[in-house]
Parts: C-alpha cells; sequence; structure tokens
C-alpha cells in the first residue's frame, strides 16, 4: 500500500491567486497523478507527473494554468495559478501501486485539497 | 476515447439488506481493467474490488462482488449484508494499460445505508 499525505488539506483563496499543493507519499513511485473533483462530481484528470520529466496533461488543462514539479519519486506540486471561482474543487494526488516494478493498476489517493475560491 | 456511465446518482438500502451500483463502459480496447473505488464522507478513496478483463471469473472481496459482462460492457457491483460503514460514493473506474495506465473514472453513486 502507500501512504499520501496532502497539504493543505483545505484553503479558501482569493480570485487571482495562486495556491500550491503538496503530496508526500512514503515511498517510491514512477508516476504521480493529479484530479479534480469538482463538487458532486467525479475525478478528472489533470496530468500525470513523472520524476524528471515534464507532466503530461490532459485535454483541457494546460502548464501555464496547472505547473506541476516532480523533484524526486516522493514527492510532487500542484500549482493553481491565476484561480477563479471556477477554480473550487478537490484537488486529488494519486499514484499507483507497483509490485516488483510492474504496475498494479491499484490507485491510492491523498485525502484532497479543498480549495474554495472567492 | 474510454466513457464509464454510472446511471444511479444515489441508492439506499437497509442495513443487511443487499444493493447492485451499475456500471457501464464503452471502449474498444479488448485488454483493459475495471475498478470500484468507495469514497467515504472523509474524502479518501479507496479501492474495493478489481476485475481483469481477460478473466471471465467474477471478483469478489468478501460482502464485495461483481457481475462482469465483457460484451455487454457492464461492470456491476453487488454489496452483500450492507453495512452503515458501507456508506459513501462510489465509483466505477476502468483503465487502460499502457505507458502509463490511464484511468477513467465513472460520474460516481452516493449509496445510503439506512439503519
Amino acid at each position: 500500500s502507500a501512504v499520501i499525505s496532502q497539504k493543505p488539506s483545505r484553503d479558501i483563496c482569493q480570485r487571482g491567486t495562486s495556491l500550491t499543493i503538496q503530496c508526500q507519499v512514503d515511498s517510491q513511485v514512477t508516476m504521480m497523478f493529479w484530479y479534480r473533483q469538482q463538487p458532486g462530481q467525479s475525478l478528472t484528470l489533470i496530468a500525470t507527473a513523472n520524476q524528471g520529466s515534464e507532466a503530461t496533461y490532459e485535454s483541457g488543462f494546460v502548464i501555464d494554468k496547472f505547473p506541476i514539479s516532480r523533484p524526486n519519486l516522493t514527492f510532487s506540486t500542484l500549482t493553481v495559478s491565476n484561480m477563479s471561482p471556477e477554480d473550487s474543487s478537490i484537488y486529488l494526488c494519486s499514484v499507483e501501486l507497483a509490485l516488483a516494478g510492474a504496475p498494479t493498476g491499484e490507485l491510492f489517493f491523498g485525502e484532497g485539497s479543498r480549495l474554495t475560491v472567492l | 476515447a474510454q466513457t464509464v456511465t454510472q446511471s444511479q446518482p444515489e441508492m439506499s438500502v437497509q442495513e443487511a439488506e443487499t444493493v447492485t451500483l451499475s456500471c457501464t463502459y464503452d471502449t474498444s480496447e479488448n485488454n483493459y481493467y475495471l475498478f470500484w473505488y468507495k469514497q467515504p464522507p472523509s474524502r479518501q478513496m479507496i479501492l474495493v474490488i478489481r476485475q481483469e478483463a481477460y478473466k471471465q471469473q467474477n471478483a469478489t472481496e468478501n460482502r464485495f462482488s461483481v457481475n462482469f459482462q465483457k460484451a455487454a460492457k457492464s461492470f456491476s457491483l453487488k454489496i452483500s449484508d450492507s453495512q452503515l460503514g458501507d456508506t459513501a460514493m462510489y465509483f466505477c473506474a476502468f483503465m487502460k494499460p499502457g505507458n502509463f495506465n490511464k484511468f477513467y473514472f465513472g460520474s460516481g453513486t452516493k449509496l445510503n445505508v439506512k439503519p
């Protein structure tokens, strides 16, 4: 299994500001995933962060708006830039469990960061 | 692109009863995985059960079992002997193996277990 810690757990932000969310994993993982979960909705993948390379963004998400860092195998950050009320959401960090280096298809999630933009 | 559909936004069940949550998906892939994830009110998502598409036998995990119908692209979750702790959002997910495994989630079903 994997234990994932996210900070902050929640925050209230002003329009036009930026906020960085941190994700710490208790084991080394190749891929880390960032999801957005808008109120009452499902999870939407924002990007996949691979250590040592640029993140891969899904359609509708761009690096300028959601820059991601992945400095090592246990840590990643997601920044939500120039926030607007439409960015109010829960942001989830996730990793995939690997056994003997092979991916298992099982995701572990952090508890999420609930952002409210006024 | 893959899509996952959960047609039941909310369901209720009495404690100790059985409930079935529906999920359908659309894909042209032959090799894939299906999952049910649970998100309790505390918000942390946890895996309930997984199914490999190449396996004909339905997966079971204690009180949780699936009915996997590959031709119909259906993947329902049955919860037997429902407990109050089963109250949560349940998400069906599809995973296509690749350079990195990509997951697609349904819109979720909110399950309320009533005492």
